[in-house]
């Protein structure tokens, strides 16, 4: 198994310009969930998904869009990239949408947005 | 809200030290706790956890236990190793429903030999 996946690993943007950054599990985990990374705040959760068409916000959603059109894949959308959103995005799964149940994660991706 | 304070960093220890990193959260009901390893460069690896009161959590000679009393979730090892630098995040999973993970703001752990 892979576990997740993400691409790219790095992206640099310039503000304004849209780009979608891509999750894929092979473990036929039903919850997925994207977090960013900022340094003296831990991970924060931008949207979640507890199966294929379902989706919903975290704590952070704004500027973030996201769909699940199958259970593998779960990409998140920069609609208009601003500087704030300069992070490491990083993609979790897990077996189920139980608390309790780990979480795996992806290697992450680092955006820059100039 | 449910939140989590874990200590801050860096923590610098020598090979072999004990090492503590310190945890206590806000939540209401009952959260399962975690937590979770970032080696340099990676993704969050999970370490150990706990889903109920009074469980220990223990992996890689790492032990944690729930304490309800004191809402805390301490991390302790007993002979740290170089290999063991990294950064440590305690989190919770809000036991309002789902798996959204609650974390805190991570303690740089360095080890020198």
């Amino acid at each position: 198994n892979a576990g997740v996946t993400q691409t790219p690993k790095f992206q640099v943007l310039k503000t304004g310009q849209s780009m979608t950054l891509q999750c894929a599990q092979d473990m036929n985990h039903e919850y997925m969930s994207w977090y960013r990374q900022d340094p003296g705040m831990g991970l924060r959760l931008i949207h979640y998904s507890v199966g294929a068409g379902i989706t919903d916000q975290g704590e952070v959603p704004n500027g973030y869009n996201v769909s699940r059109s199958t259970t593998e894949d779960f990409p998140l959308r920069l609609l208009s990239a601003a500087p704030s959103q300069t992070s490491v995005y990083f993609c979790a799964s897990s077996q189920a949408g139980t608390s309790g149940d780990t979480q795996y994660f992806g290697p992450g991706t680092r955006l820059t947005v100039l | 809200g449910n939140s989590v304070t874990q200590m801050e960093g860096p923590v610098t220890l020598s090979e072999e030290a004990f090492l503590t990193i310190n945890c206590t959260y806000t939540a209401t009901g009952y959260p399962s706790l975690f937590w979770y390893v970032q080696y340099p460069g990676e993704g969050l690896q999970l370490l150990l956890k706990a889903t109920k009161a009074d469980d220990k959590g223990s992996n890689k000679g790492f032990e944690a236990t729930y304490r309800k009393e004191t809402t805390s979730f301490h991390l302790e090892k007993g002979s740290v190793q170089v290999s063991d630098s990294a950064v440590y995040f305690c989190a919770l999973s809000d036991p309002g429903g789902y798996n959204k993970l609650i974390f805190g703001a991570g303690t740089r752990l360095a080890v020198h030999p």
